[in-house]
């Protein structure tokens, strides 16, 4: 079964960092890209960043540029995302979801269980 | 940034009846729009991709429509299981944006 698991998130102070990690199972990691997706606590969801199948051609949304980080190791079939300078606002549980295609995403069409991200002093 | 304002906000039906959701986009996705499924407590499910192809696995009850700037989702004779909350996504452009969601409640 096709399969994504996250892990790393927990409770962080404003300004701190954390790393999630997605590990994935029973596809051919690398001919995906891949995407973080997050939803605040009873919000909606919210793309997040993108890394095409090779690492290549990433992408991220305006809030998150120069703070977080996606990359990824293919021969560990694992996907992250370093998360600095944190902020209240970034408080969410965080998806790992698997496109559809590469090396742009399109569309999601696996997604993890999520790890949730508490910015807060 | 494309915005994708999904109507109604909440939806109440009973089941068999039909559903339907309308999500509007700020700025042309061509055919390129999406729907999923969300149940409290789980991750979304793709639905619907490039405006009107089912996912794999997705019953036929179903379907997708429009053009831009206003696209369907539609879901005939509702299943007790459908009930749930439905995102639109578009690709077009970067960032990926999602609509605010639509609830569809048991009436």
């Amino acid at each position: 079964e096709v399969q994504l698991l996250e892990s790393g998130g927990g409770l962080v102070q404003p300004g701190g960092y954390l790393r999630l990690s997605c590990a994935a199972s029973e596809f051919t990691f690398s001919n995906y890209a891949m995407s973080w997706v997050r939803q605040a606590p009873g919000k909606g969801l919210e793309w997040v960043a993108a890394i095409g199948g090779t690492g290549g051609d990433i992408y991220y949304t305006d809030s998150v540029k120069g703070r977080f980080t996606i990359s990824r190791d293919n021969s560990k079939n694992t996907l992250y995302l370093l998360m600095d300078s944190l902020r209240a606002e970034d408080t969410a549980l965080y998806y790992c979801a698997k496109g559809t295609a590469a090396p742009r995403p399109h569309y999601f069409d696996v997604w993890g269980q999520g790890t949730l991200v508490t910015v807060s002093s | 940034e494309v915005v994708l304002t999904q109507s109604p906000a909440t939806l109440s039906l009973s089941p068999g009846e039909r559903a339907t959701l309308t999500c509007r986009a700020s700025q042309s996705v061509r055919g390129y729009l999406a729907w999923y499924q969300q149940k409290p407590g789980q991750a979304p499910r793709l639905l619907i991709y490039d405006v009107s192809n089912r996912a794999t696995g997705i019953p036929a009850r179903f379907s997708g429509g429009g053009s831009g700037p206003d696209f369907t989702l539609t879901i005939n004779s509702l299943e007790p299981e459908d009930f749930a909350v439905y995102y639109c996504q578009q690709r077009n452009n970067w960032p990926y944006t999602f609509g605010q969601g639509t609830q569809l409640d048991i009436k």
